[in-house]
């Protein structure tokens, strides 16, 4: 049973680029939420999708952008890259949201350099 | 604002020792969950705690769940090297829809 998949693993892009990050749910999970973490800091949460909609967003910029795919897998897209959007990008997945303690697992996680 | 706080921010013990790392809050949360973190990888969920007082031990770990739901504790008895890490807690708040608000963290080095 495969957990969470994120890739890429590391990337390095320029001011100003775009770039885009994938991520597989754990099998059974429909629901997929990105963070992002700054180093020494703990995530923030960037948005959630279900069911190929965005249910909720944190406060990031439009430049974050993301979709859900039928397969329930995810991607995050960033446009016009600044120094400060460097960090570790990462995935969570979970069953359909709800409040009853459901379990939420994380990916290992993609490391964005801006240069 | 910060709306979970974590305490201590910073622990470094020797090995055999106990600790106890605090999660509180002044809102109320449906779940919380604990995750331990290694440099450069995702965090790995350690436990999760849904009702109001509810205790959970996961080997030489004790977590806590305070009965209005507003904070939580962890405490590790007899550290050793393998539990360093960064330590954080994580909650869901009613109607969150499984969005997680993460602590301060707790980075903690226990040394031989």
């Amino acid at each position: 049973d495969a957990g969470v998949t994120q890739s890429p693993t590391h990337l390095i892009k320029t001011r100003g680029q775009q770039v885009t990050l994938r991520c597989s749910p754990k099998s059974g999970h429909d629901t997929v939420s990105w963070y992002q973490q700054a180093l020494g800091q703990g995530p923030q949460f960037i948005f959630q999708y279900y069911e190929e909609e965005e249910r909720q967003r944190g406060n990031f910029p439009d430049r974050f952008s993301g979709h859900q795919f039928p397969n329930y897998s995810s991607e995050l897209n960033v446009n016009a890259l600044l120094l400060g959007d460097s960090a570790l990008y990462l995935c969570a997945s979970s069953k359909i949201p709800d409040d009853s303690g459901n379990t939420i697992y994380f990916g290992e996680g993609s490391w964005l350099t801006v240069v | 604002t910060q709306l979970l706080e974590q305490s201590p921010q910073f622990l470094s013990i020797q090995e055999g020792e106990n600790l106890t790392v605090y999660c509180n809050s002044s809102s109320v949360f449906s779940s919380l969950q604990w995750y331990r973190q290694e440099p450069g990888e995702g965090p790995v969920l350690l436990v999760t705690v849904v009702t109001g007082g509810e205790v959970k031990k996961l080997k030489r770990l004790t977590f806590q769940f305070g009965d209005a739901r507003k904070d939580s504790s962890l405490h590790i008895t007899a550290a050793q090297p393998g539990d360093t890490g960064l330590y954080l807690c994580a909650g869901v708040r009613r109607g969150g829809g499984n969005k997680l608000t993460f602590g301060t963290g707790t980075q903690l080095k226990v040394e031989l």
